[in-house]
């Protein structure tokens, strides 16, 4: 079946120490999102890409890069992860093609934890 | 600021009853609605497209209100399953990013 991996399941890190959470789709959809959400908040859209253009939200901090080395694969790096970086970390994909029932496909998450 | 509301909750609730919950959005060129069902410690998943005309699918219905800038669920016969964070997501006319609410809970006990 068609769909949206995300790898580890679960990552424990040190305080300071990088970690890179990886995505891949079978979709081949051309918009993949990384989300931050903590317990009982909204999913936080950290950044996206359509394609391979790279979009940053404002607020999102320094700490955390992407990458896109192809359609199919995306990876998020924090770079020094802090006890308030823990979270669950979503991956998503949408087609982006504008029919406006489009939605989008959830990978099943990576929990960090930092020590 | 785009703005998705949401009541949290929880709303506790037993087997069998109806229970809605209300969305609303802030941004009148909104143009794609949906619920989704959270699952605790799990991924968003889609449970229903809102559409103009309103939609059902089971025990479940969704209401669009543009003029009040609202949508609506209601599930009926509720199912101890039916346990879960239900997220409101509303996209704008175009866009491809969407913009969540926080969720409600809902709680169905024996």
């Amino acid at each position: 079946d068609a769909m949206v991996i995300q790898n580890p399941r679960y990552q424990v890190t040190q305080f300071g120490k990088p970690v890179t959470l990886s995505c891949s789709q079978t979709l081949n959809h051309n918009v993949m999102y990384w989300y931050q959400q903590k317990s009982s908040q909204a999913p936080k859209l950290l950044f996206h890409y359509y394609d391979k253009d790279f979009n940053n939200e404002a607020d999102t901090p320094d700490n955390f890069q992407s990458r896109r080395p192809n359609t199919s694969f995306c990876f998020l790096d924090i770079r020094s992860p802090g006890l308030g970086d823990a979270a669950m970390y979503l991956c998503a994909t949408s087609t982006a093609t504008g029919d406006r029932r489009e939605t989008q496909y959830f990978g099943p998450g990576t929990r960090l934890l930092v020590l | 600021r785009k703005e998705v509301e949401q009541d949290p909750g929880p709303f506790n609730v037993p087997e069998g009853a109806t229970v809605a919950f209300n969305c609303t959005y802030s941004n009148s060129a909104s143009q794609s609605f949906f619920w989704y069902r959270q699952d605790c410690r799990k991924e968003p998943k889609l449970l229903m497209s809102v559409y103009s005309s309103g939609n059902e699918d089971g025990r479940f219905t969704a209401q669009l209100n543009r003029a009040s800038q609202y949508i609506s669920l209601l599930i009926r016969d509720s199912k101890l399953s039916d346990s879960a964070t239900y997220l409101c997501v509303v996209n704008d006319g175009g866009s491809y990013i969407p913009t969540f609410g926080r969720g409600t809970s809902l709680i169905v006990h024996p």
